[in-house]
């Protein structure tokens, strides 16, 4: 059974950077079916994808964050790994993990799933 | 980037029919996914391309879309269906991969 369980300090300062892992069981990350994606929730608002990653090097980042934002991938641990530079109270959130389908053909649909149980990360000094 | 617009809020009673929109120019040409996300916990993929249920997922959970226009209809709702429900999609602009909505609480009375 796939799991994503997400890991990493729960209290980062402003402009520091935010750097968390997804470890990924039951299934190879290095998969070339399926991306893999971070989504964040700020408290009490609603989803927001930060970007996925495809078959170890390519990449793709909201437009609106890909400035400070970066995906990696270390297969030797199976893990999924996220740093937002510059952090600011603004990107206090609960960040997930997820599996993220994607088809292009013959009609374009994306899905995530599943989720890892996400972490909240507070940006705070 | 395209975006997509859901109702705030949407109320059923018990054992009736509910069903949450989701609008945007994306669904022109892609399908959407629906995510059901209960207080505390992770969004649960419900619904994905046209009509697809993850296995786990209930019957009473269906997907349909028209023009530019994505539903997720429950029929018979129960109680544990209590949630807020997200949808998602491909954004046609393209540089924008995902654009998700901003999620409809629903309430069963």
């Amino acid at each position: 059974q796939l799991q994503l369980q997400e890991s990493g300090p729960g209290l980062v300062e402003p402009s520091e950077t935010l750097s968390l892992t997804c470890t990924v069981s039951g299934a190879s990350i290095s998969s070339s079916t399926y991306y893999w994606g971070w989504i964040r929730q700020p408290p009490g608002k609603g989803l927001e994808w930060i970007g996925s990653l495809f078959n170890i090097g390519t990449t793709f980042y909201s437009s609106s964050l890909k400035s400070r934002v970066l995906i990696s991938v270390d297969t030797s641990e199976n893990q999924l790994s996220l740093k937002l530079s510059s952090v600011t109270a603004a990107d206090t959130a609960v960040d997930y993990c997820a599996r993220h389908g994607i088809v292009v053909l013959p009609t374009p649909m994306s899905w995530f799933d599943p989720w890892g149980q996400g972490t909240l990360v507070t940006v705070s000094s | 980037s395209s975006e997509l617009t859901q109702d705030p809020a949407v109320s059923v009673a018990l054992g009736q029919t509910v069903r949450i929109t989701c609008q945007g120019d994306s669904l022109r040409t892609s399908f959407a996914s629906w995510y059901q996300q209960k207080p505390g916990q992770a969004p649960l993929l419900v619904i994905n391309g046209k009509n697809n249920r993850p296995s786990g997922i209930p019957e009473r959970f269906s997907g349909s879309s028209s023009g530019d226009t994505a539903s997720l209809t429950i029929i018979g709702t129960q109680a544990e269906d209590e949630a807020v429900y997200y949808c998602n999609s491909r954004d046609r602009s393209g540089d924008q991969l995902v654009v998700f909505g901003g999620g409809t609480k629903l309430t069963v009375l």
